[in-house]
């Protein structure tokens, strides 16, 4: 049971450049989460996914896509990066219906640290 | 406004002392859930305790307990008997309902425990 893991796990990219990130989780949540960490920010939700092939934009959407095409699987994008998206990332995942529980809680991947030159 | 605020950027503590990191939060949803989490330098988040808003008990969780005063809407992490590898960086989080369980995180508190 790995839990959530980020693919990768460094990353550098010149402005313009593409890439995508990737989660996997294997505890079969529904629910996926991506944030971004700044310093001095805390973490910051992306964009988020409430089950297989449904996403919704977060508090920082700007220049991401997300697709959920796989339960298990949730891939954040950069189309065209910018220095701006220099940040370390992390996905979480989280099972339905433990609101209110002491279970109720985010389970976090390792973080992408990327880059953007 | 900021729905979580972290008014300590950084706090030291000696060894086997107790600390509180402050939290204060802002919401107008009844059913809120309220989490610290713990990311030393390794970076990975790690969860340490959660608070239900209808929680009648201050939740604990070995060294942690949460101090929990809905009147202020204030939820400060209270360590006791600290550790070295308390050293890390603390994060306070708050789910509301209507949020598809999505957190709003504060900007964290720097716990620095020294021999």
């Amino acid at each position: 049971n790995a839990g959530v893991t980020q693919t990768p796990k460094f990353r550098v990219l010149k402005t313009g450049q593409s890439m995508t990130l990737l989660c996997a989780q294997d505890m079969n949540h529904e629910y996926m989460y991506w944030y971004r960490q700044d310093p001095g920010m805390g973490l910051r939700l992306i964009h988020y996914s409430v089950g297989e092939g449904t996403t919704a934009k977060g508090e920082v959407p700007d220049g991401y896509n997300v697709s959920r095409l796989k339960k298990q699987n949730f891939l954040l994008g950069l189309e065209s990066a910018a220095p701006s998206q220099t940040s370390v990332y992390f996905c979480a995942s989280r099972p339905i219906g433990t609101s209110g529980t002491s279970t109720d809680t985010q389970y976090f991947g390792p973080g992408t640290r990327l880059t953007v030159l | 406004a900021q729905k979580i605020t972290q008014t300590q950027p950084g706090m030291f503590v000696q060894e086997k002392e107790a600390v509180t990191l402050d939290c204060t939060y802002d919401t107008s949803d009844p059913s809120y859930g309220l989490f610290w989490y713990k990311q030393p330098s390794s970076g990975e988040m790690i969860f340490l305790i959660y608070q239900g808003s209808y929680d009648q008990q201050n939740a604990t969780e070995g060294r942690y307990s949460l101090n929990f005063q809905k009147a202020r809407k204030s939820a400060n992490l209270v360590i006791s008997a600290s550790q070295l590898g308390d050293s890390a960086m603390y994060f306070c989080a708050m789910r509301e309902r209507s949020g598809y369980s999505t957190l709003t995180f504060g900007k964290g508190t720097m716990l620095l425990v020294s021999p």
